[in-house]
């Protein structure tokens, strides 16, 4: 089974409306990453999250870690079609710094 | 710019060929990792190296793929006598200034027919 589960794995949303991505873990989280992938490219490094109740914001784009419940989100506000992409949730399995990743969630933004 | 160049960013090979991708960080940083990416999947870790040293290698590294980081700045990642199974999005990443926090560079698209 996949250690890293993300919810949705697609989404679409009218421009302006808000939106979560959720990502669920199956072991302890010793850091949790969150990156955006457009298509055919490499990974943007969006926000890094390590300890429990730990949130973060970057313009609309907020990142929450529930270390107890093992989960972290991803909330951004009055989307734009500039955030249509994949979103990818990575941990930090505490090896040497090599990350796991989820299968990410596939946004696609309405004009 | 994630301070991580690759080339090629395309690769188009014939099966049982040998291909050789280059990475590029930003010279003052340590750790590089090497990833692998199918479509619909999230990264896959290869290999990842302190300087020039290869510290750990995953299972999925076979014995046709083979990486060096010579003088501990660029990477090359080679795969000998290729398969179909290997076309996929080749990644590489660099740690940042936290030595901990990794940024990728745009990959190389590999694809064996």
């Amino acid at each position: 089974s996949q250690e890293l589960e993300q919810s949705p794995q697609s989404l679409i949303v009218q421009e302006g409306k808000n939106l979560t991505i959720n990502c669920t873990s199956s072991k302890t989280l010793y850091g949790l990453y969150w990156y955006k992938q457009k298509y055919g490219e490499g990974l943007i490094f969006l926000m890094m999250l390590q300890k429990g109740g730990e949130e973060k914001s970057h313009e609309k784009i907020t990142a929450k870690l529930d270390e107890k419940k093992q989960q972290s989100s991803l909330h951004i506000t009055a989307s734009q079609p500039s955030h249509a992409g994949i979103y990818l949730c990575g941990a930090d399995r505490g090896s040497q710094g090599n990350l796991i990743f989820g299968k990410g969630t596939k946004l696609s933004v309405k004009p | 710019d994630t301070g991580v160049s690759q080339n090629p960013r395309h690769k188009i090979t014939k099966r049982g060929q040998n291909v050789t991708f280059r990475c590029d960080p930003i010279s003052e940083h340590n750790r590089l990792y090497w990833y692998r990416q199918t479509l619909g999947q999230g990264p896959e870790f290869l290999t990842y190296f302190q300087n020039e040293a290869q510290l750990e290698k995953s299972r999925l590294l076979s014995d046709r793929f083979s990486a060096e980081r010579p003088k501990g700045s660029f990477s090359t990642l080679e795969i000998q006598r290729t398969e179909q199974g290997d076309s996929a999005m080749y990644l590489c990443a660099r740690t940042g200034v936290d030595g901990e926090t990794q940024y990728f560079g745009p990959g190389t698209r590999l694809l064996v027919l």
